[in-house]
């Protein structure tokens, strides 16, 4: 079975740093994607991560640990725009992904 | 880009019709999806096929069928609609490679009166 936790609801300043945590409890662990997804729009691809350890890409980081069944997703110089929610998705022995609840974030001026 | 439309954005019907929720993607992927999406619950699998006329129950199949006859199209079916799937439907397709990355419809928001 899966277990995913991640907060419901952050909220930060534009041109700030946000990190949003995600642990999970998957059989078969293969490996973990975020997706982002703007209000009333289909969830977008953003990482995925299968090592331990850190990705980086652009302004976005996602960070794996398998041993502690923990993620994270690093936004950096926060942007109106990247307002939205932001969802957990680790895999398992199917290699099917199963949703978090998402993390709404709010970016305010 | 990979690209994946649904037949409708929004569509309202009465308890006990029969739906289909239609979904096309045209870039030649093995793996289609169908999910809903409820506020507070996230996005739930209701059922996947790997390959035509192929299926598979997701994690909430129930009240729910699909059809898979052409490798390009996967259609929800719900049999008799009742208020409680009032949802939010969104359609998924991958190349079935790892990663295996999903990419989504525009979903079509369900209202069953």
């Amino acid at each position: 079975g899966q277990n995913i936790d991640q907060p419901t609801e952050m909220t930060a300043t534009e041109g700030a740093i946000v990190q949003i945590n995600c642990t999970y409890q998957t059989s078969g662990f293969n490996g973990l994607f975020w997706y982002q997804q703007h209000a009333g729009e289909a969830p977008t691809f953003l990482s995925y991560n299968v090592l331990d350890g850190l990705e980086e890409k652009g302004r976005f980081s996602s960070f794996l640990s398998r041993s502690k069944g923990y993620s994270y997703l690093l936004l950096k110089e926060l942007q109106m725009k990247d307002s939205a929610s932001y969802l957990c998705a680790p895999s398992g022995g199917s290699y099917i992904p199963t949703f978090g609840r998402g993390t709404s974030l709010i970016v305010h001026p | 880009d990979v690209k994946v439309t649904q037949s409708s954005r929004y569509l309202v019907k009465r308890t006990g019709e029969k739906v289909f929720l239609e979904c096309v993607q045209d870039m030649d992927h093995e793996n289609m999806f169908w999910y809903r999406q409820d506020p507070g619950l996230g996005l739930r699998l209701i059922y996947f096929s790997y390959d035509v006329k192929m299926k598979e129950k997701g994690d909430i199949p129930e009240g729910y069928s699909v059809s898979r006859e052409k490798k390009e199209r996967f259609s929800l079916i719900l049999e008799s609609a009742s208020t409680n799937q009032t949802s939010m439907y969104l359609c998924a397709s991958s190349a079935g490679q790892v990663p295996d990355t999903q990419y989504f419809g525009p979903g079509t928001r369900l209202t069953v009166l």
